[in-house]
């Protein structure tokens, strides 16, 4: 069984510009979160994608998007990046039925974006 | 509107004393609540939950819904158990997190 794994891992851009960020969830999990975490907060929900679909979104604006696939791996895509947004990006997979409790997520390690 | 406070930045207790890290959280409804771990270099990690109602490296939490709370409690800290610690909330699909408390226990 291997673990959550992110791409990149660090990540420099600049004002305006767009960024994907990439997730592989555990085998078989099929709901994916993703959340926004800025230096000494905790993690914020971004959304959350069940079967591919999203079923679930935080207080972010539609700038913020994203992906899931049937390999199980997913992306976060960000438009009109604004300088607030360099964060830690963190994405957790689970394996959730639409609408029930949350299982437990299991984390990946996170890609560091800085928008200059 | 659901949030999930931790008080608590910084928490310092000596090896062999108790922990106590605190949550209280506003919502109406039942919740799911939740504590993670990270410690240093490694991964955010699920370390209790309240519906299993088990304990795990010797913490324990019980939610009180009078009090909205779900404190973490340790009788005997350890050197180990010093890391990270947030507590969270699901509701409908989404996940709330508090700010977090780092746990030093000192030797």
């Amino acid at each position: 069984e291997t673990g959550v794994t992110q791409s990149p891992t660090h990540l420099i851009k600049t004002r305006g510009q767009q960024v994907t960020l990439r997730c592989s969830s555990q085998s078989g999990h099929n709901t994916v979160s993703w959340y926004q975490q800025a230096l000494g907060q905790g993690p914020q929900f971004i959304f959350q994608y069940y079967r591919e679909e999203e079923n679930g979104r935080g207080n972010f604006p539609p700038r913020f998007s994203g992906l899931q696939f049937p390999n199980y791996s997913s992306e976060l895509n960000v438009n009109a990046l604004e300088l607030d947004d360099s964060a830690l990006y963190l994405c957790a997979s689970s394996l959730e039925a639409a609408g029930g409790s949350a299982d437990t997520q299991y984390f990946g390690p996170g890609t560091r974006l800085t928008v200059l | 509107a659901q949030r999930v406070t931790q008080p608590e930045k910084l928490l310092s207790v000596f090896k062999g004393a108790p922990v106590e890290l605190k949550c209280n959280y506003s919502y109406s409804g039942s919740p799911e609540l939740f504590w993670y771990v990270q410690y240093s270099r490694q991964r955010l990690q699920l370390l209790l939950r309240h519906i299993s109602r088990e304990s795990i490296k010797g913490f324990t939490a019980d939610l009180n819904k009078g009090e909205t709370s779900f404190h973490l409690k340790k009788p005997f800290a350890q050197e180990e158990d010093s890391a990270m610690y947030y507590c969270a909330l699901y509701n409908f699909n989404k996940f709330y997190f508090g700010s977090g408390t780092k746990l030093n226990v000192k030797p």
